[in-house]
């Protein structure tokens, strides 16, 4: 049980244009969802928080408005990354924490953008 | 925020060995996790296990929340044991949301 899948696994967009990437919870109901990325040798540094039905939370630095979350289900959250651009490229992982008593959050495959 | 600092930030070993890893936090948390992050870059949860002591096959964690520590032990390693092993909290915020802070890791080589 608690998978989270990922789609697409890699991408590869020009400049300008705008990538979807989909997180959906496989086997529960996610209440809330993450969204990290992860540069090279790097650790994984948090973008936004993404609850069920309300705006999502963004950490310092991160534009809302360039990199749009919409929480539409209990099971799908989706990372629109808008105008990308190369230093967009990253690897982006989505996780999702299924509420209740355990804090535990399962992590989904990750999405390797290459922006051009 | 809280912080989190993973030691050692490089490990080579030979295959068979027994390895410790350790992850030091700055405040209280109600999680801790222990990931293995695969060269395809998944991560693979390993332990949940914000107190306490768990074993799983050659696996085991043990945190101790009053000194602000986690370690890893990892027996009798393996090649496919290798890649890098992050150390995981959260702490409540305002918010409640529960945010993961990641180390910055442990990047295990096992050598055949």
């Amino acid at each position: 049980g608690a998978v989270v899948s990922q789609h697409p696994s890699r991408v590869i967009c020009k400049s300008g244009t705008s990538v979807k990437i989909e997180c959906r919870s496989l086997d529960f109901q996610a209440t809330t969802m993450f969204w990290y990325r992860q540069f090279p040798k790097q650790s994984l540094m948090l973008m936004a928080t993404s609850n069920e039905g309300s705006k999502a939370t963004y950490e310092q630095g991160v534009e809302k408005d360039k990199f749009l979350i919409n929480h539409a289900s209990l099971t799908l959250s989706t990372l629109t990354v808008t105008s990308a651009h190369p230093e967009d490229s990253s690897f982006y992982i989505c996780s999702a924490r299924a509420g209740g008593g355990s804090y535990e959050q399962y992590f989904g495959p990750g999405t390797r953008l290459t922006v051009t | 925020g809280i912080q989190v600092e993973q030691s050692p930030p490089d490990l080579i070993l030979q295959e068979g060995a027994n390895s410790t890893l350790r992850c030091n936090f700055s405040d209280s948390v109600n999680n801790l996790q222990w990931f293995h992050q695969n060269p395809w870059g998944q991560l693979i949860n390993l332990f949940y296990i914000p107190s306490g002591t768990k074993q799983n096959g050659r696996l085991s964690a043990t945190t101790v929340a009053t000194e602000r520590y986690s370690l890893l032990y990892i027996s009798s390693s393996q090649t496919t044991d290798s890649g890098v092993y992050f150390c995981a909290v959260s702490t409540p915020t305002l918010q409640g949301a529960q945010k993961l802070v990641f180390g910055q890791g442990t990047r295990l080589t096992i050598n055949p």
